[in-house]
Formats: structure tokens, C-alpha cells, sequence
């Protein structure tokens, strides 16, 4: 199994850009969480979803943050418009309800100038 | 969820067994401990959990006291790979699967 994958690795853009993260969760998993992690705040959770649903998403710092996931494969996280302090890296995780162990991608590490 | 308590850094020789404390006194009965570390830009990857009895598997082993209020996690024979973040997290188990990390101990084994 690939493990969860996201893209892109790095995102370099300017304040007021639409910016979009992507996650493909690992097959047959059915729980999807966005993470961000910064130097002042550490790992905080942003949203989760299970089965597709958005469950929790009190994490999202403000409007300007959404997060979809259209079918079981796929996942975004949308920032409009950016900001420099939304530099961060973003993770991506998945797990299944059975098993309690989250797998984390890789991240995407923002910048925005 | 419970607030858990860990030191900042540690360091532990290469080969020796690093030994990583994590206060939880306020742990409720139906809560588990968990582990996770993250090693420099990379997600963080799960060690291991359990409820009240010791647990071990192929990377650790975590030490869990009588009345649940601390817990160890120890790497039998540290490697200059295990450098990393490690997070002990406490949850109720199925509650939405959330992780709630804190600020972790930074371990760091020299040679």
C-alpha cells in the first residue's frame, strides 16, 4: 500500500491566492483528518471526517479554511483567501473505526508570501 | 480528554534504552494512552496504546502504573533513527478517532 499521499510536497504562493491541499487516504480506510503544524502552536487538528461526513470541525480557524471529500479516495482543504500566517505543514491522515492507529501522510508545507 | 504531561527533551545514549515518562492524573477509566513520534519532516507515525495492562510490540513497550496516572514508553535498545518528537496522548477510545497532540518529548540519542 502507497500509505496516504498527498500533494502538492510545497506550495509557494502570495497573500490573497486560492490555495488548495489535496490527501488520498489509504484504501478501505473510512476516517479522514487535516492536521497544521507551526513552530508556535504545535499539531492542532483542523476537521475529520468519517464515511465522507464532515464530523468535527470547531479546529478550523476561520472561514477563509473548507474542507471537502467527495468520495472515500479523495480529499481538499481549501484556503481563500491566503494569508501569511497560514504557513504551516499541513498533514493528512487516515484510519479505520476498527483499528485506532492514524496513518499520516507526508504533508504539505505552505508558504505564503 | 485528559491533560497529559511530558519533558521537554531527553537525550539517551546509542544502544541504551531510552525511557520516556508521561504524567496523565487525571485519566478517566475508559481513556487509553497512546504514543505517537514524529522523526523531522515527517507525519507522526503510532508507537503503540493500551488501556491498563502493559503492552509491547515490535517498537516498544509501554508500562502503564496501577492506578493509570503516569505511564513509560521504552525503546529497549535506542538508535540514532529513533531521534524524533514523541507524543503521549490520552483518549477514549472510538471517540471519532481524535488525536489531541501536546508539545511531546523531544528525544534525542547520540552515538
Amino acid at each position: 500500500d502507497a500509505g496516504v499521499i498527498q500533494s502538492p510536497r510545497h506550495e509557494v504562493t502570495e497573500m490573497g491566492q486560492e490555495v488548495t491541499l489535496r490527501c488520498k487516504p489509504i484504501s478501505g480506510h473510512n476516517s479522514l483528518f487535516w492536521y497544521r503544524q507551526t513552530m508556535m502552536r504545535g499539531l492542532e487538528l483542523l476537521i475529520y471526517f468519517n464515511n465522507n461526513v464532515p464530523i468535527d470541525d470547531s479546529g478550523m480557524p476561520e472561514d477563509r479554511f473548507s474542507a471537502k471529500m467527495p468520495n472515500a479516495s479523495f480529499s481538499t482543504l481549501k484556503i481563500q483567501p491566503s494569508e501569511p500566517r497560514d504557513s504551516a505543514v499541513y498533514f493528512c491522515a487516515s484510519s479505520t473505526r476498527t483499528f485506532n492507529e492514524q496513518f499520516f501522510g507526508p504533508g504539505t508545507r505552505l508558504t505564503v508570501l | 480528554d485528559a491533560k497529559t504531561t511530558q519533558p521537554t527533551s531527553m537525550d539517551c545514549a546509542e544502544g541504551r534504552a531510552a525511557n520516556l515518562p508521561c504524567n496523565h492524573s487525571t485519566i478517566s477509566g475508559n481513556e487509553y494512552v497512546y504514543w505517537y513520534r514524529q522523526i523531522h519532516s515527517q507525519g507522526p507515525q503510532y508507537i503503540i496504546h493500551g488501556l491498563k495492562n502493559n503492552e509491547t510490540n515490535e517498537m516498544a513497550s509501554l508500562i502503564i502504573t496501577e492506578d493509570r496516572k503516569s505511564s513509560t514508553l521504552i525503546l529497549p535498545h535506542a538508535t540514532l533513527r529513533d531521534t524524533a518528537v514523541y507524543y503521549c496522548i490520552v483518549r477514549v477510545d472510538n471517540a471519532g478517532n481524535m488525536l489531541t497532540f501536546g508539545g511531546g518529548t523531544r528525544l534525542m540519542v547520540k552515538p
